[in-house]
């Protein structure tokens, strides 16, 4: 049962543009969710979060969208640059599991120059 | 600096054998969490500790333990290993609930 979905396994964009990473969830009871980028060797590193009481959270060129009636979220990445071009997962929780994260299968992000 | 440090970085055995990973946090945080990462795949919860006491059991097979010591280290054991547990295996740092999760480098465990 994968409770958390990344349907793209790999996503290129122009470096300048915009990249637009998606992720769907199946249950309704979580309430935080995350994005981690990992680059090959490395350990997964925190990007953005957001809370379920909120639909739009924002930390400089990297903004996480919450639909919760679509159970969607997406990350937008503006303006791309070259490091960017690493493997992102979504993941989320929920309060009654002691905030364990459920993490989707990741997305392959790769920035053209 | 994700303020987890995670030894050794890799690690070759035969099936058949025990192995332990270990995990140092940064002091202060008191929650630390183990996951396996197989080929391609996405992160799996293995399991939580939180002050010294096991807080939560994801997809950890009997075969495997873990126990956090007083000063907060880790150590993930995982004994009669077979082929299928190659993998990566990694340590993640939390300052509380709803708070993120910050991680090693990880151990990447090679079975022969």
């Amino acid at each position: 049962d994968q409770q958390v979905k990344q349907n793209s396994p790999s996503l290129s964009v122009q470096e300048g543009r915009i990249s637009i990473l998606n992720c769907d969830y199946t249950n309704s009871m979580f309430d935080y969710f995350l994005w981690y980028k990992k680059y090959p060797a490395e350990g997964p590193t925190f990007l953005i979060s957001i809370s379920s009481i909120k639909d739009k959270n924002e930390d400089g060129r990297f903004t996480v969208f919450l639909n919760k009636s679509a159970k969607h979220l997406s990350l937008h990445i503006v303006p791309s640059q070259p490091g960017d071009s690493a493997v992102y997962f979504c993941a989320a929780s929920k309060m009654d599991s002691n905030y364990q994260l459920i993490w989707g299968a990741g997305t392959k992000l790769i920035i053209k120059p | 600096d994700s303020g987890v440090t995670q030894t050794p970085k890799h690690l070759i055995t035969a099936t058949g054998q025990r192995v332990t990973l270990r995990c140092s946090p940064r002091s202060g945080d008191l929650s630390v969490y183990w996951y396996q990462q197989s080929l391609d795949q996405g992160l799996q919860f293995l399991i939580q500790y939180y002050n010294g006491e096991e807080r939560a059991k994801g997809n950890i097979l009997e075969r495997f333990s873990a126990q956090q010591f007083p000063d907060l280290h880790s150590e993930l054991n995982l004994s009669s290993l077979e082929l299928g547990d190659s993998a990566l295996y990694f340590c993640a740092r939390s300052q509380g609930r709803n708070q993120p999760q910050h991680f090693g480098d990880g151990t990447r465990l090679s079975i022969l």
